[in-house]
């Protein structure tokens, strides 16, 4: 059974430039959330998807956006990077319902802004 | 608003030896949860343990155990019979289950734990 896959696992990208990360869910899950992890800090919530739509969103401006596919997998929109946007990108899945409160991290996904 | 509290940059702990990891919350809300993840060098968060706010024990899983003192606002992390394996970043984190933020992980700045053979 797949855990959270996230890819690529490196980028390298420069000030201006735009990315997307990608995240594949644990099998069966349908809720996805994705964090920065800036070095040496806890990871912040940028937002969560769910049924193909972003259910909450944390304190990061418009220029991150995101996007949730039918198979419940997701991408991670960032446009013009700034040096502040370096940091590991961690993708988290889950299931939602009730009783439900264990969410599934992903590998990370390390980018750096030059 | 939530807020997550750990106050221990770097610890240092014998192999074998028990260790207490602290963590210190703060939420308005009444029904919450608390979890407490890993995170070696690699970067994946690792998941240890978690506790309910209406939970009347203490909960447990293997070598992990979580200090709840509710009146505190306290949910310490005590990793028994340290292993070298043991050695990482540890997170305490919160979700409030209504309201807003019910759906986010909140963390706090984590703890460096390093096991000594």
């Amino acid at each position: 059974d797949a855990g959270v896959t996230q890819s690529p696992t490196h980028l390298i990208k420069t000030r201006g430039q735009q990315v997307t990360l990608r995240c594949s869910p644990k099998s069966g899950h349908d809720t996805v959330s994705w964090y920065q992890q800036a070095l040496g800090q806890g990871p912040q919530f940028i937002f969560q998807y769910y049924e193909e739509e972003e259910r909450q969103r944390g304190n990061f401006p418009d220029r991150f956006s995101g996007h949730q596919f039918p198979n419940y997998s997701s991408e991670l929109n960032v446009n013009a990077l700034w040096l502040g946007d370096s940091a590991l990108y961690l993708c988290a899945s889950s299931l939602d319902g009730i009783g439900t409160y264990e969410q599934y991290f992903g590998p990370g996904t390390r980018l750096t802004v030059t | 608003a939530q807020k997550i509290t750990q106050t221990q940059p770097g610890m240092f702990v014998q192999e074998k030896e028990a260790v207490t990891l602290d963590c210190t919350y703060d939420t308005s809300d009444q029904s919450y949860g608390l979890f407490w993840y890993k995170q070696p060098s690699s970067g994946e968060m690792i998941f240890l343990i978690y506790q309910g706010s209406y939970d009347e024990q203490n909960a447990t899983e293997g070598r992990y155990s979580l200090n709840f003192q509710k009146a505190r606002k306290s949910a310490n992390l005590v990793i028994s019979a340290s292993q070298l394996g043991d050695s990482a970043m540890y997170f305490c984190a919160m979700r409030a289950y209504s309201g807003a933020g019910s759906y986010q992980l909140t963390f706090g700045k984590g703890t460096k734990l390093s096991v000594i053979p």
